[in-house]
């Protein structure tokens, strides 16, 4: 059964790096999700991508967060300069229509 | 802005017995998804409810969304040790591709 993925499945950087964050979404799907969840928290939305372009972005996705699907399989999420308050398990999803499935998602931890 | 209240928070069973989990919504849902999450990992998609009066099942798990369509229930039945994790809901936040906000979770746990 096809499904999403992700890697890496840990990250750890240092405050002020930049990460990458990447995911391949489901080959047929047309729309794709990055969501965030911060330890004890609920699962936020931050962006979602239709056409290659962004279609929504929350508040949370400042200019320090890009999202690109570079070629046809991955989609990726980089935060420039990343903050201590970025620490968090962040989630790609994709859909074709209206059924979401998520990867099992980037534990990133900022020291 | 819309909001998403799942009760009980967490729920501890006996293997075996029934339990229900509910979703209530703010504002009316146009679509609504039940979650599965084990602690630190991925969310696995269970199914998606849109219409009023609306049930699906799968396996043991049904789901179903009022005729109001500002809650909805999660039902399983003859709970097994498997189904131990956290169940989410999440609807549909008004964005025009979909975009998902998502209740606090609701924890399960099965005794054996």
């Amino acid at each position: 059964e096809p499904e999403v993925t992700q890697t890496p499945s840990h990250q750890v950087t240092q405050m002020g790096q930049e990460v990458i964050l990447r995911c391949v979404p489901i080959s047929n799907h047309l729309y794709f999700y990055w969501y965030r969840q911060i330890l004890g928290q609920k699962v936020e939305f931050l962006v979602s991508f239709y056409n290659n372009e962004i279609s929504e972005k929350s508040e949370i996705f400042d200019d320090q967060f890009s999202v690109e699907r570079p070629d046809g399989s991955n989609f990726t999420l980089k935060i420039r300069s990343t903050k201590l308050e970025d620490s968090a398990m962040y989630f790609c999803a994709s859909s074709r229509l209206n059924e979401q499935f998520f990867g099992p998602g980037t534990r990133l931890t900022v020291l | 802005s819309q909001e998403l209240e799942q009760s009980p928070q967490s729920l501890i069973v006996q293997e075996g017995k029934n339990l229900t989990i509910n979703c209530t919504s703010s504002k009316t849902l146009y679509g609504l998804y039940w979650y599965k999450q084990k602690y630190g990992e991925g969310l696995i998609f269970l199914m998606m409810l849109q219409k009023g009066g609306e049930e699906k099942s799968h396996e043991k798990i049904t789901a179903k969304l009022d005729e109001k369509k500002q809650q909805s229930s999660l039902h399983i039945t003859a709970s097994q040790p498997s189904h131990a994790g956290i169940y989410l809901c999440g609807a549909l936040g008004g964005g025009s591709q979909g975009n998902l906000i998502f209740g606090k979770g609701t924890k399960l746990s099965v005794k054996p």
